[in-house]
């Protein structure tokens, strides 16, 4: 009973290291999207991915950001030099189709990131 | 900018009330509406989800809107203390894409035995 798996669960780094967040979606989803919860603020769309290739990165900030789903292995968010701002949950969700609405996207349980 | 508003709350029911959270977004054209729950450090949950005006029932929850006001509305009926987590509402904006969910704030539900 795989739902969207995320690790790691919590992530602390320094300001100026690089973080990793990685989410292998639902068994047989082939389209995943990352949400990030700054605190005290709604999650915000960061960008939809399919397998290799990144389909919509409107949400995601121009700088120190990346994403990838890449043909083998879990999609990864990475941010580079980490800054104390970027200390949210980040979430990642999968669906099965690109075109799924909000009642077939399943979250997963997020990850942490505090930036110290 | 397309913005979904709630009050954050908290709002405290006593068990076996309802529970009444409400919601209002900006986007005339949004076209879908869910309520998620949130327990904490935990994922959002989708709890209901609605497209039409009116009302939509499921189980104990009831979930209403009215497009013309803008306004979406998750009733919680015989509230237990399981119940309390912060809930999500969430739309789809119109020229967006359907996975492109607008969450507000949340408003964080206490139940009180």
């Amino acid at each position: 009973n795989a739902g969207v798996m995320q690790n790691p669960r919590h992530l602390v780094r320094r300001r100026g290291q690089e973080a990793r967040l990685r989410c292998s979606p639902m068994k047989g989803h082939s389209h995943v999207y990352w949400y990030r919860q700054l605190p005290e603020e709604g999650l915000k769309f960061m960008v939809y991915l399919q397998k290799e290739n990144i389909i919509d990165e409107s949400g995601m900030p121009k700088e120190r950001f990346s994403a990838e789903f890449p043909k083998e292995g879990p999609s990864i968010l990475r941010i580079q030099q980490v800054v104390r701002g970027d200390s949210a949950a980040y979430f990642c969700a999968s669906s099965q189709s690109g075109t799924d609405s909000g009642n077939t996207i399943y979250f997963g349980e997020g990850s942490w990131l505090t930036v110290v | 900018q397309k913005e979904v508003e709630q009050n954050s709350g908290p709002l405290s029911v006593p068990e076996g009330a309802i529970a009444s959270l409400n919601c209002t977004y900006s986007d005339r054209g949004s076209q879908s509406f869910f309520w998620y729950r949130q327990y904490s450090g935990k994922s959002p949950e989708l709890i209901m989800f609605i497209y039409s005006n009116g009302d939509k029932e499921d189980g104990r929850f009831t979930a209403q809107l009215n497009k013309a006001s803008q306004y979406v509305s998750l009733l919680i009926r015989d509230s237990q203390p399981s119940d309390s987590a912060t809930y999500l509402c969430a739309v789809t904006p119109s020229g967006a894409g359907s996975y492109q969910l607008t969450f507000g704030k949340g408003t964080k539900l206490s139940v009180i035995p």
